[in-house]
């Protein structure tokens, strides 16, 4: 079973408009949430984390909010632009439950591809 | 480049047979993760290294995958006897291991096939 879920496998979005790309979780023990983009033939990039304890972190033209009430997630990207386009997987991590409180110990949704058209 | 390095970024070989690969973390990260991709899902965790103890492995890490980070630098992940299922992009990630902000740099992985 699916502990983190992107429902959504594609995304196309005007260039200067907003990108929302929403995720899903189930455990309730999760307490640390990432994004990650990723380009063909690269290994994922991080764009921005935010704690359980937050329901909101920006940082540039990115913003991820969290409402743990529904245990979902979600990035926007503001303005979109078509460097963004590429492949955003949210994941999630339950660090207490992991040694040394890693946070690294990350279950991976299945990916969201987003495409910018200028 | 100071970031995450694997290698090799290809690697054919025949069932049966036993590859190895490379990563060379971010050089003041202590911590070093081993994921692994296939086609159309997220990575998935195999294990990690909290300097050079392993710490945790994933059950996806069957007896045939061995990890090593001797000295706590650069690791290396084995697999033997390789079989098709072991087919996949196998990501080394690196970091500072900040308790309350950890952020993961990945490598840009060894797409490992197996015929």
């Amino acid at each position: 079973d699916q502990q983190v879920k992107q429902n959504s496998p594609s995304l196309s979005v005007q260039e200067g408009r907003i990108s929302i790309l929403n995720c899903d979780y189930t455990n309730s023990m999760f307490d640390y949430f990432l994004w990650y983009k990723k380009y063909p033939a690269e290994g994922p990039t991080f764009l921005i984390s935010i704690s359980s304890i937050k329901d909101k972190n920006e940082d540039g033209r990115f913003t991820v909010f969290l409402n743990k009430s529904a245990k979902h997630l979600s990035l926007h990207i503001v303005p979109s632009q078509p460097g963004d386009s590429a492949v955003y997987f949210c994941a999630a991590s339950a660090s207490r439950l992991n040694y040394g409180g890693s946070q690294g110990n990350l279950i991976f949704g299945k990916g969201t591809k987003l495409s910018v058209k200028p | 480049d100071t970031g995450v390095s694997q290698n090799p970024r290809h690697k054919i070989t025949k069932r049966g047979q036993n590859v190895t690969f490379r990563c060379d973390p971010i050089s003041e990260h202590n911590r070093l993760y081993w994921y692994r991709q296939t086609l159309g899902q997220g990575p998935e965790f195999l294990t990690y290294f909290q300097n050079e103890a392993q710490l945790e492995k994933s059950r996806l890490l069957s007896d045939r995958f061995s990890a090593e980070r001797p000295k706590g630098s650069f690791s290396t992940l084995e697999i033997q006897r390789t079989e098709q299922g072991d087919s996949a992009m196998y990501l080394c990630a690196s970091s500072l291991g900040d308790p309350t902000n950890e952020k993961l740099f990945f490598g840009s992985g060894t797409q490992l096939s197996v015929l």
